[in-house]
């Protein structure tokens, strides 16, 4: 079942932008993670926040998590037309046989961002 | 990050036949990997994970009799479609880890059109 729902659906942006995703879920996590995806094509990892993590950075990326209110923003700063993608965040948890995470896909925000 | 390829990248089948795809980790032993559907402006869902030398376990509402999965090795998991219909057109994509890390490795996938 669909975990992590992100908002906007769309999102269009001047190149030099900044960019905020968000992405709400419904159960407990372990961890949230960010996938990057373009047209037609696999997925990229982008950062990993434990559920005790508050904020990570990785270059232009910024995350945040918010426990208390199960979301999660994606911050890309000072966009660039090779930004253009699909944005999911995926929430990782046990599963029952306790051995192994699984992770749950939110529907994706489209990002264009124009030169 | 973790090298996994697919392949056939596409296929056309007619309706009824069956088609395999393949997933390899190239760069390490996947203990684990796990198959996704995607349609078509729509997010990732979880179909099975599969765990090399044991039966995989699927999600609720995959049929495992349809969509049968091998990983009889630590670097090859095979996901093959049986008696294929139009609807069961997607996107497939495969990724794996090493069950010591959170972060899953994505292969470029596979779009299968049932004709």
């Amino acid at each position: 079942s669909q975990q992590g729902e992100e908002d906007p659906q769309a999102l269009s942006i001047q190149e030099g932008e900044n960019a905020t995703m968000n992405c709400s879920y419904k159960t407990s996590i372990n961890n949230l993670q960010w996938y990057r995806q373009n047209s037609g094509r696999g997925l990229v990892h982008l950062i990993l926040i434990r559920s005790n993590e508050r904020e990570k950075h990785s270059g232009r990326l910024r995350v945040t998590l918010d426990t208390s209110k199960k979301s999660s923003s994606l911050l890309i700063t000072a966009s660039r037309a090779a930004d253009t993608a699909s944005y999911f965040c995926a929430t990782g948890t046990q599963n029952s046989g306790g051995s192994n995470y699984k992770l749950t896909f939110g529907k994706g925000t489209l990002l264009t961002v124009n030169p | 990050g973790a090298v996994v390829s697919q392949h056939p990248s596409w296929v056309i089948c007619k309706s009824g036949t069956s088609v395999k795809i393949e997933c390899r980790s190239l760069d390490f032993q996947a203990t684990t990997m796990f198959w996704y559907r995607q349609f078509p402006k729509q997010s990732l869902m979880l179909m099975a994970t599969s765990n090399e030398g044991s039966k995989a376990t699927y999600e609720q509402g995959v049929e495992k009799d349809k969509f049968l999965i091998n990983h009889a090795s630590l670097t090859l998991s095979t996901l093959t479609v049986t008696s294929a219909h139009p609807e069961d057109s997607s996107f497939y994509i495969c990724s794996d880890t090493s069950g010591y890390t959170d972060t899953q490795y994505f292969g470029p996938g596979t779009r299968l059109t049932v004709l």
